[in-house]
């Protein structure tokens, strides 16, 4: 069966520090992978999509980056935090493009 | 804006009664799928349906998607504090490779 992980669940940055968050996907080959971001209370906002290794979108401008060095890994990046960078992140991957997604358990980004 | 609208954004039930939440996009959605969040945790997918008028069923949960494919509903019968979550729609738009989450609808069931 497919499973996803992604570390660290907790992370608090100061402002001005550099991030990287990863997500590793076993189970299956060449998924759809997707890095969101989700502010307290809020909904889901897609930030990047990936349907190969180096093929990445980027769905809003902002002060983050993505890469995918492996087929079964996505990792979210940022040379500087931001306060507004704080939330929670979740990586998801699916079998289709924008079809059913399974997402990972998430990490909560609190920037100081 | 947002892309996607759920009503209501909360909603309260005493257990037993049921619940509905709506999903409307400015777009048409080549598929609408949904999703549950229990507070702390992460989206749990549900069920897709991809056919305009297509209504699916899981034990207490019926979901629809319109005729023209831009909105869509779950229906919750006799709730119980299981159900207890935010629901989310979610959807790729039929003219191109963007996909938007719906706002999310809050429930929270009395016991």
């Amino acid at each position: 069966s497919q499973t996803i992980h992604q570390w660290p669940a907790t992370l608090v940055q100061p402002v001005g520090s550099p991030l990287s968050l990863e997500c590793t996907v076993e189970g299956t080959s060449n998924p759809n992978l997707y890095w969101y971001r989700q502010a307290a209370g809020r909904g889901l906002q897609l930030l990047f999509y990936s349907i190969g290794i180096d093929q990445i979108s980027s769905e809003v401008p902002q002060n983050l980056s993505a890469s995918r060095p492996q087929d079964r890994q996505f990792i979210l990046s940022s040379k500087k935090l931001l306060l507004s960078d704080s939330g929670f992140y979740l990586c998801a991957w699916s079998g289709t493009s924008y079809y059913e997604q399974y997402f990972g358990p998430g990490t909560r980004l609190t920037v100081t | 804006g947002q892309q996607v609208m759920q009503i209501p954004q909360y909603q309260h039930v005493q257990e037993g009664e049921d619940f509905t939440t709506y999903c409307n996009s400015s777009t048409t959605l080549s598929n609408i799928q949904w999703y549950k969040q229990r507070p702390g945790g992460h989206p749990v997918f549900l069920i897709q349906l991809v056919k305009s008028g297509e209504v699916k069923k899981q034990k207490r949960l019926t979901f629809q998607f319109g005729e023209a494919k831009k909105n869509s509903s779950l229906h919750i019968t006799a709730t119980q504090t299981t159900d207890v979550g935010t629901y989310f729609c979610a959807g790729p738009w039929d003219t191109g490779n963007q996909f938007y989450f719906g706002t999310g609808t809050s429930l929270t069931v009395i016991p």
